[in-house]
């Protein structure tokens, strides 16, 4: 099955620096890559994904980049505000041995991001 | 807010006892999927319902076990709790089967087993 790995654990940047959170994965098969921010006690939200048949992706200040061929993706943050702080979660689409849109998304252990004023 | 609703926010209880947990999907989502968030591992994938039928499946324990109703609210049954299970449970939803789109997360229920 897959497996995610994400770096670092932990993060701290002074504001306006940039940040990048990096991933990588297993199962070459996986075709969908959504990354969540998770303020503290709050729910996981969507900030941006990106599927396997793009690239890149940029949506304001956060980026996501895609290397299928070395099996990892990136998140890119620029001119990082204190707002930016929370944590932040990779996941890899595991459609199974089927390759299917069922499945399960798995996700790596999390990044803690500071952003010092 | 997501739109999607869980019950109780929070549960405290002794080990060896059994659990329920609530998920109702954001209106017209016909798939719920369950998450367990411990404090020092990430989001695990526990089960994935789909109008009524399970359609995926995680490293989900034996003593755990889910459901969806017809109104398509899920519950999620932990029984013979552990303190391992301490956890906070997530349980997110989409529209259809697939899932390769956003997933919509509820705000979670914090379980401690003591």
């Amino acid at each position: 099955g897959e497996n995610v790995e994400q770096h670092p654990s932990t993060l701290s940047v002074q504001e306006g620096d940039s940040a990048v959170i990096k991933c990588t994965y297993s199962d070459s098969a996986s075709n969908y890559f959504p990354w969540y921010k998770q303020e503290l006690g709050k729910r996981p939200q969507l900030i941006i994904d990106i599927r396997s048949n793009v690239g890149e992706k940029k949506d304001q200040r956060i980026a996501v980049t895609l290397n299928k061929t070395a099996k990892h993706f990136s998140l890119h943050i620029t001119e990082t505000q204190p707002e930016d702080s929370a944590v932040y979660f990779c996941a890899a689409f595991d459609g199974g041995l089927s390759g299917s849109n069922t499945g399960k998304l798995i996700f790596g252990q999390g990044t803690t991001l500071q952003v010092k004023p | 807010d997501s739109g999607v609703t869980q019950t109780p926010k929070h549960l405290i209880t002794a080990t060896g006892q059994r659990v329920t947990l609530r998920c109702s999907p954001r209106s017209g989502d016909l798939s719920v999927y369950w998450y367990q968030q411990s404090l020092d591992q990430g989001l695990q994938f526990l089960i994935q319902y789909y109008n009524g039928e399970e359609r995926a499946k995680g490293n989900i324990l034996e003593r755990f076990s889910a459901q969806q109703f017809p109104d398509l609210h899920s519950e999620l049954n932990l029984s013979s709790l552990e303190l391992g299970d301490s956890a906070l449970y997530f349980c997110a939803s989409t529209p259809g089967l697939a899932g390769v789109n956003e997933q919509f997360f509820g705000p979670g229920t914090r379980l401690t087993v003591l």
